[in-house]
């Protein structure tokens, strides 16, 4: 089973970006569980609802949440088996658990899903 | 974007009560659908995958169903471990979207 554990600054300046890894773990990952996945970020505000923010695929190719598109980057780093997320000029409104998760797909099932997930992190975006 | 809607936001029900949650796009998502259950704390859980489909470890009293537009995640018993709060998430076009959530909370 994949775990997944997300790691980062708590704490982040209004203006500033915000940066987290997820990394990526377990005894049936290997190399070629990368293609298995779509890695992703979501967010969900304390007491609110989720968000996604965006996935990244092994190759680089990314799609993010056109609502977040200008201020989002996810990139990759297979050999450490992480993916990572930043999301730039930061306000209050960006203070969010943030989770990580697979995009999980299976030939011949319609559609797609988010499991696992990470435990989840807390970035509070405060001066 | 597909605009998620659930209803009730709440409810509270008792061990053993039958309970339906029904949640709604904006537009048909045919059954690309997918329910998540989320205790305070922790991250969300895979329920079900596409409208019905069981993910592997959740008991059976889950069940889902709908297609379309119009979709219900029901708990045919529900036990003192099911008090949580429950999002259904549309997969069929990005962004990706959730419900705003059902809270399920002891009478």
């Amino acid at each position: 089973q994949v775990q997944l554990q997300e790691s980062g600054p708590g704490l982040v300046k209004p203006s500033e970006t915000l940066s987290l890894t997820c990394t990526i773990s377990g005894d049936s990952f290997s190399v070629y569980s990368w293609s298995s996945y779509y890695w992703s970020w979501i967010r969900q505000p304390p007491g609110k609802g989720l968000e996604w923010i965006g996935y990244i695929y092994y190759s680089g190719s990314t799609k993010y949440n056109p609502s977040l598109q200008s201020r989002v980057t996810i990139s990759v780093d297979t050999s450490e088996n992480q993916f990572s997320l930043k999301l730039s000029s930061v306000t209050a409104a960006d203070t969010a658990f943030y989770y990580c998760a697979a995009r999980t797909m299976v030939r011949g099932v319609p559609g797609d899903w988010f499991d696992p997930w990470g435990q989840g992190t807390l970035v509070t975006v405060s001066s | 974007d597909i605009q998620m809607t659930q209803s009730p936001s709440s409810l509270s029900a008792s061990v053993g009560d039958r309970v339906t949650i029904t949640c709604r796009a904006s537009q048909s998502i045919s059954t690309f659908l997918n329910w998540y259950q989320q205790k305070p704390g922790y991250a969300p859980k895979l329920l079900l995958y596409a409208t019905s489909t069981l993910q592997t470890g959740v008991p059976s009293r889950f069940s889902g169903s709908g297609s379309g537009t119009d979709f219900t995640l029901t708990i045919s018993s529900l036990k003192p471990e099911d008090f949580a709060t429950y999002y259904c998430q549309q997969s069929y076009s990005t962004p990706f979207t959730f419900g705003p959530g059902t809270k399920v909370d002891f009478k």
